[in-house]
């Protein structure tokens, strides 16, 4: 079945810095979807994207869709506390009545 | 809007009890989705409905069973819990258009404890 690939698991970053994740689908996808999890909360839907090789930015942070529409990823430019989270990517097939999310990416941003 | 909404917010079970998580949307979505959560990992879909009537496992159903015989609730039941169903669980809603699933809404969870 499809698997949703995400790395890093883990980064620990100073405010400032800037922090990516990247995530893999092991089939094309028909979008993938970008969720913020805030520790003791629940996922929030930060952005969808669609069209092979779509760019959004939201402010600081940008999303990537990638030519073949199996890969994405997020970036956050000059991190702020606010940031601290962790990032889940989650794609859909086109046959899929379901997301398959990655396991994540936990950001620490210390000040 | 209430969005989705979850009950409890916490819970504690000893082995071999029963219990319903209660998840309602008043989003009149058609999809609705049930995850589960253990620390420190991703979401894991137990379960989920694609409208009224119709229901289909996921990843990790063993141990769970739901219905949905509206549109705004999709009940979670734990027949014999076990201590590896002590988690975090998400419900979540969505509508799905045009041959794609969109934007999920989440629950704010129910976490689970069975001793």
């Amino acid at each position: 079945g499809q698997q949703v690939m995400q790395i890093p698991q883990y980064q620990h970053v100073q405010e400032g810095e800037d922090f990516t994740t990247y995530c893999n689908s092991s089939t094309t996808l028909s979008n993938i979807q970008w969720y913020k999890q805030r520790p003791g909360g629940h996922p929030v839907f930060l952005i969808q994207l669609v069209k092979s090789g779509e760019v959004k930015k939201q402010k600081r942070l940008t999303f990537q869709f990638g030519e073949a529409k199996k890969n994405s990823s997020l970036h956050i430019t000059a991190t702020q506390t606010t940031d601290v989270g962790t990032y889940f990517c989650a794609g859909n097939s086109n046959s899929g009545y379901a997301l398959n999310f990655g396991k994540g990416t936990s950001l620490l941003v210390t000040p | 809007n209430a969005g989705v909404t979850q009950t409890p917010k916490f819970r504690i079970l000893k082995i071999g009890q029963s219990m319903t998580l209660q998840c309602t949307q008043d989003m009149n979505h058609n999809y609705m989705y049930w995850y589960r959560q253990d620390p420190g990992m991703g979401l894991k879909l137990i379960y989920y409905s694609v409208g009224a009537g119709i229901t289909d496992k996921g990843e990790v159903p063993n141990g769970y069973n739901v219905s949905r015989s509206t549109t705004e609730d999709f009940p979670l039941r734990l027949e014999l819990a076990a201590p590896s169903q002590t988690s975090v669980y998400f419900c979540a809603s969505s509508r799905w258009t045009s041959g794609r699933v969109n934007e999920q809404f989440f629950g704010p969870g129910t976490r689970l404890t069975v001793l």
